[in-house]
């Protein structure tokens, strides 16, 4: 199975600045032959259930912010928020859907403000 | 307005049965293929189980293998988990979510989810 480790744990960050949650897969979730990594980013605010924000590692899913943005390729990957605002309050996961199955989630990444 | 909606989910003894359901609306049903995720209090996401769009294929988690049943009726657009054999390590929130037409595809909608307590 494709274990995948999210860092930091938490994070707390200032109202406007930027926010970077780190991914790391196991083993490579780019298939070569479409170019395309096999990873998602979702958010979970308290009570509510997951939402996909990215996909393919850098598509953003309709009707999310610009300032949310995917990247990376292979075993790493970052979600970054570019100014972070009060709604973005959550808990952010990433996930494969390359080696499957299991799909592997994150343990998650806790956001707050400062 | 795609939608999933998730029910069943209640407080059963350690060695019961219980049978989750996801009514979905707003969408082509037969289409997508459907997962089961859960989390249990205070934890992560889990992937529990997914079935193809036509339902001839289905997948498990190891932890719920023999345990968990998958099906859907794609006349009812309806999606269901049985869950027999259920331990204290099962009690989570189930959440029944749209994949792609393809199972290499992120999970783009998701139920409000469903409590499943075991305990005695």
């Amino acid at each position: 199975d494709i274990v995948m480790t999210q860092s930091p744990d938490s994070l707390a960050v200032s109202l406007g600045e930027r926010a970077t949650i780190n991914c790391k897969s196991s083993q490579s979730v780019l298939y070569s032959s479409n170019n395309k990594n096999y990873l998602a980013w979702y958010q979970q605010k308290p009570g509510q259930p997951p939402k996909l924000l990215i996909y393919w590692a850098s598509t953003r899913e309709s009707g999310v912010p610009d300032r949310f943005s995917g990247s990376g390729s292979g075993t790493d990957f970052a979600l970054t928020i570019s100014s972070l605002q009060a709604e973005d309050v959550a808990v952010y996961y990433c996930q494969q859907y390359y080696t499957i199955p299991p799909y592997t989630f994150g343990q998650g990444t806790k956001l707050e403000i400062k | 307005e795609v939608q999933l909606v998730d029910f069943g989910g209640g407080l059963v003894q350690p060695g019961g049965s219980l049978r989750l359901s996801c009514a979905a609306s707003g969408f082509t049903f037969t289409t997508y293929c459907m997962h089961w995720v859960r989390q249990a209090p205070g934890k992560g996401l889990e992937w529990v189980a997914n079935m193809k769009p036509d339902g001839s294929e289905q997948y498990y988690v190891d932890s719920v293998k023999g345990r968990f049943t998958i099906s859907r009726d794609n006349a009812k657009n309806s999606l269901y988990l049985q869950m027999n054999s259920l331990r204290a390590e099962d009690t989570a929130v189930y959440y029944c979510a749209r994949g792609g037409a393809s199972r290499y595809a992120p999970f783009d909608i998701w139920g409000q989810g469903t409590m499943v307590t075991v305990s005695s």
